[in-house]
């Protein structure tokens, strides 16, 4: 199967404008959580989606949003960038078919706010 | 509200030693735990999960362990090799929140030849 895909890799952006990651499930897997990691504040939960709907959110301001479509391909949105936005944004994905509720990671999106 | 530590933050070995890593958490209410291992600037790639019910998991030259009544975790490299330098993580999983992950704040672990 083929792993978990984010596009695009790398975004360069100035502040104030807004930006669409896009992240591909592992086929099956109906589970899509949305990570950002930054240097000072590690790995931080953003939102997780669940066939269509929004399972959980983290302590993120309304300017971070997402949604997922019916094929479980998930996108976040981020609205008026700042400074601060700057970071890896990680998807992963789960099948939430069982017990055995196993993660797997995409390979991340760079965004760099100017 | 549920808090994972990991120590220590950066470890550096030589190599073929065999080394611990640990992780705790606060609240034990945890559905599974995961360890992660993340290459400099890459994602993360899953290493080990361990169901809240399980005491521990094994995969090659990796062990890991769960005490859930104390709140800790240990991940068990043996042989060390240079290939293993990266970035370990653990992460948590809580009963009613989904698919939410809390994380450590990850050991950089570095072997030297």
């Amino acid at each position: 199967k083929a792993g978990v895909t984010q596009t695009p890799r790398y975004l360069i952006k100035t502040r104030g404008q807004q930006v669409t990651l896009s992240c591909s499930p592992i086929s099956g897997h109906r589970s899509v959580s949305w990570y950002q990691q930054t240097p000072g504040q590690g790995l931080q939960f953003l939102f997780e989606y669940f066939s269509e709907t929004q399972r959980n959110k983290g302590n993120f301001p309304g300017r971070f949003s997402g949604r997922q479509f019916s094929n479980s391909r998930s996108e976040m949105n981020v609205s008026t960038l700042e400074l601060g936005d700057s970071a890896l944004y990680l998807c992963a994905s789960s099948p939430w078919d069982s017990d055995y509720n196993e993660q797997f990671f995409g390979p991340g999106t760079r965004l760099t706010v100017l | 509200k549920q808090e994972v530590t990991q120590i220590p933050a950066a470890l550096s070995v030589p190599e073929g030693e065999n080394l611990v890593l640990n992780c705790s958490f606060t609240d034990s209410a945890i559905y599974n735990l995961q360890w992660f291992r993340q290459d400099p600037g890459k994602g993360l790639t899953s290493l080990l999960l361990i169901q809240s019910s399980q005491r521990e998991q094994t995969s090659g030259r990796l062990n890991a362990s769960l005490d859930k009544s104390s709140g800790r975790s240990t991940l068990y490299i043996a042989a060390s090799q240079p290939g293993d330098s990266a970035t370990y993580l653990c992460a948590v999983a809580i009963y009613n929140q989904g698919g939410k992950l809390i994380f450590g704040q990850g050991t950089e672990l570095s072997v030297k030849p």
